[in-house]
């Protein structure tokens, strides 16, 4: 069963615009982790971000945690028509070794 | 450094056959885990080895098995398919397979007809 939940499912925004995903879970977890799809291909790795961070970068990408809320989001700023994919969290759960734990995902469309 | 490699990457098989899939994790990573993807489920957790021991398991039936060799490459095998084994299988390896990073590989598409 899927642990997360993405928030929105479906997001259409201009280029340069940044886009927000929102992603709840519902254990403690060790880590979480943010991917990307295109259209059914494999999972990119974007960025971990852990139980005991709050917030990280990486380029254009910023992540927040908020282990209190179970909550995480992904910040995709200045997006490009290229960031146009499926964007996924997952979480290993304390009680769950190395099993992930998928949401459903949020698909992004930008539009040039 | 390459990444993980699946193989292959398609695949058309007829019920009530069997079928094998293959992953080669990152060099140096120990840990190799599979995934199912379908529209209707997600992404759900199928089984994960570390050297050549199944570590953990998903709620899957008995007809998904897997292996791990010395080298680190894993298998999957799914004996009698059904029609609803048509999915995404995505492989991810990690260092580890604990509190680490996982890089996935871009999948094997299985068709069941």
């Amino acid at each position: 069963s899927q642990q997360g939940e993405e928030d929105p499912q479906a997001l259409s925004i201009q280029e340069g615009e940044n886009a927000t995903m929102n992603c709840s879970y519902k254990t403690s977890i060790n880590n979480l982790q943010w991917y990307r799809q295109n259209s059914g291909r494999g999972l990119v790795h974007l960025i971990l971000i852990r139980s005991n961070e709050r917030e990280k970068h990486s380029g254009r990408l910023r992540v927040t945690l908020d282990t209190s809320k179970k909550s995480s989001s992904l910040l995709i700023t200045a997006s490009r028509a290229a960031d146009t994919a499926s964007y996924f969290c997952a979480t290993d759960q304390e009680t769950s070794g190395s099993r992930l734990t998928f949401g459903e995902g949020t698909q992004l469309t930008v539009n040039p | 450094k390459a990444g993980v490699t699946q193989t292959p990457r398609y695949l058309i098989k007829t019920r009530g056959q069997q079928v094998t899939l293959s992953c080669s994790p990152i060099s140096g990573h120990r840990s190799v885990s599979w995934y199912q993807q379908t529209p209707g489920q997600g992404l759900q957790f199928l089984f994960e080895y570390f050297s050549e021991t199944q570590r953990n398991k998903g709620n899957f039936p008995g007809r998904f098995s897997g292996r791990q060799f010395s080298n680190s490459r894993s298998e999957m095998n799914v004996s009698t398919l059904e029609l609803g084994d048509s999915a995404l299988y995505l492989c991810a390896s990690s260092r580890t397979g604990f509190k680490t990073e996982a890089f996935f590989g871009q999948g094997t598409r299985l068709t069941v007809v």
